[in-house]
């Protein structure tokens, strides 16, 4: 099943505008990874979150470890918002090593002018 | 920041072939991971490594090996390529943080198609 769902699957937003990514977990997550793939290809990470909330200029990522879910919010988006954002999580198996990271299956921002 | 490069780049192998993917990465990190990426299954975890000669099984193993031979370097190894197996292939290395894994960075991925 989905072990991380990731909504919505795609999003079209005008320049300037705000939104909202979300993922839902039916994990254990443990820590929370936002990835950003752009039009090239590329994959650059964006956050990483323990259980909280952290800002970075226009973008806003909040991980509720209770509730199971994280957010991506987009402020005033930019062109070079355009991509697809991916979440991914950590859940830390009971041998106490490191966990793998499970990603969703993205959501594709396209910002248009 | 971490750099970590693959190669090839792009790659075109016949079913049945042995195909090798490497990556390298420069910043001394402990943990190495391949995955994959098709479409509508976002990044998949083939193989992963904790450090030099140790390799893990991920969610997506079958048809895959890998090696891990130093810190730097670790491959992605299909004795017997399939074209189920065309795909982008990425290479990640990340930390620990304490129990947790740190932030992962991503090679700029391979393209493999099998025909």
């Amino acid at each position: 099943g989905d072990k991380v769902k990731q909504s919505p699957s795609a999003l079209s937003l005008q320049e300037g505008t705000n939104s909202a990514l979300r993922c839902n977990f039916s994990i254990a997550a443990t820590t929370v990874q936002w990835f950003l793939q752009n039009p090239r290809g590329s994959l650059i990470n964006l956050f990483y979150l323990v259980p909280g909330t952290k800002e970075n200029g226009r973008l806003k990522s909040a991980f509720d470890s209770k509730e199971s879910y994280s957010t991506l919010h987009i402020r005033d988006a930019q062109l070079e918002d355009s991509g697809t954002y991916f979440c991914a999580a950590e859940a830390t198996n009971t041998g106490g090593l490191s966990g793998k990271l499970t990603f969703g299956e993205g959501t594709q921002v396209t910002v248009i002018s | 920041e971490a750099a970590v490069t693959q190669s090839p780049r792009n790659k075109v192998a016949v079913t049945g072939g042995k195909v090798t993917l490497s990556c390298n990465q420069t910043n001394n990190h402990n943990n190495m991971y391949w995955y994959r990426q098709d479409t509508g299954h976002g990044l998949r975890l083939i193989h992963y490594s904790y450090g030099a000669g140790s390799t893990e099984k991920g969610d997506i193993p079958d048809g895959y090996k890998a090696s891990r031979p130093s810190q730097e370097n670790f491959s992605l190894i299909l004795e017997l390529a399939t074209p189920s197996q065309t795909s982008v292939y990425f290479c990640a290395s990340g930390d620990d943080r304490g129990q947790s894994q740190d932030t992962q960075y991503f090679g700029p991925g391979t393209r493999l198609l099998v025909l």
